[in-house]
């Protein structure tokens, strides 16, 4: 299992433009999230899904748009850029069994800048 | 309004020492409690986790304690070892909510040999 990917690894954008961060799994799990960092801050939940075809807002999600068409990809997509979405982002997966939920699996992260 | 807060930005331990990282929550809806290890440039790794059900987990060299009364969690990590020199996060999510974790900023461990 190649687990969470995520594509780029690097991005430079210019304010205003739009792009579209990608993020696949393979572990078939029913839930995943994109959450940002910041300089010294925790990870920030942006939005998130709980299957094909459902997704909600999480903490910061203004100026990101998110679809889950299939069970293995969640993409982002930066609508028009700004300055202060320049972060690493990251993308996790979980799943559950039953009542028992498990830990969210992160990817190794987009890091985003935007001038 | 922090809902997670990890007030020690680091800390310095020796080697075979102990190391105790702390964690308090605000949220009384949180049930399950995760610590994620996370090196530089890299995505974070899940350490461990503890349900609200319990008071104590422990795997291997790392234990979490849960005093809900107090809305407090800690890390113990014994024998403390240079590869765990890492950032430490906590974080939590309310019942089956897995996919919805608030964090905290962080703690720097750094062990030295």
């Amino acid at each position: 299992n190649a687990g969470v990917t995520q594509t780029p690894k690097f991005q430079v954008l210019k304010t205003g433009q739009s792009m579209t961060l990608q993020c696949a799994q393979d572990m078939n799990h029913e839930y995943m999230s994109w959450y940002r960092q910041d300089p010294g801050m925790g990870l920030r939940l942006i939005h998130y899904s709980v299957g094909a075809g459902i997704t909600d807002q999480g903490e910061v999600p203004n100026g990101y748009n998110v679809s889950r068409s299939t069970t293995e990809d969640f993409p982002l997509r930066l609508l028009s850029a700004a300055p202060s979405q320049t972060s690493v982002y990251f993308c996790a997966s979980s799943y559950s069994v039953g009542a028992k939920y498990y830990e969210q699996y992160f990817g190794p992260g987009t890091r985003l800048t935007v001038t | 309004d922090q809902q997670v807060k990890q007030n020690s930005p680091s800390l310095s331990v020796q080697e075979g020492r102990i190391s105790i990282l702390n964690c308090d929550y605000t949220n009384s809806m949180f049930d399950y409690f995760l610590w994620y290890k996370k090196y530089p440039a890299e995505g974070p790794t899940f350490l461990i986790s503890i349900s609200s059900i319990k008071d104590k987990n422990e795997d291997g060299r790392f234990t979490v304690f849960l005093n809900k009364s107090a809305k407090h969690l800690s890390l113990h990590i014994v024998p403390s070892q240079p590869g765990d020199s890492a950032v430490y996060f906590c974080a939590a999510s309310p019942r089956g909510s897995n996919y919805k974790l608030t964090f905290g900023k962080g703690t720097l461990l750094t062990v030295n040999p």
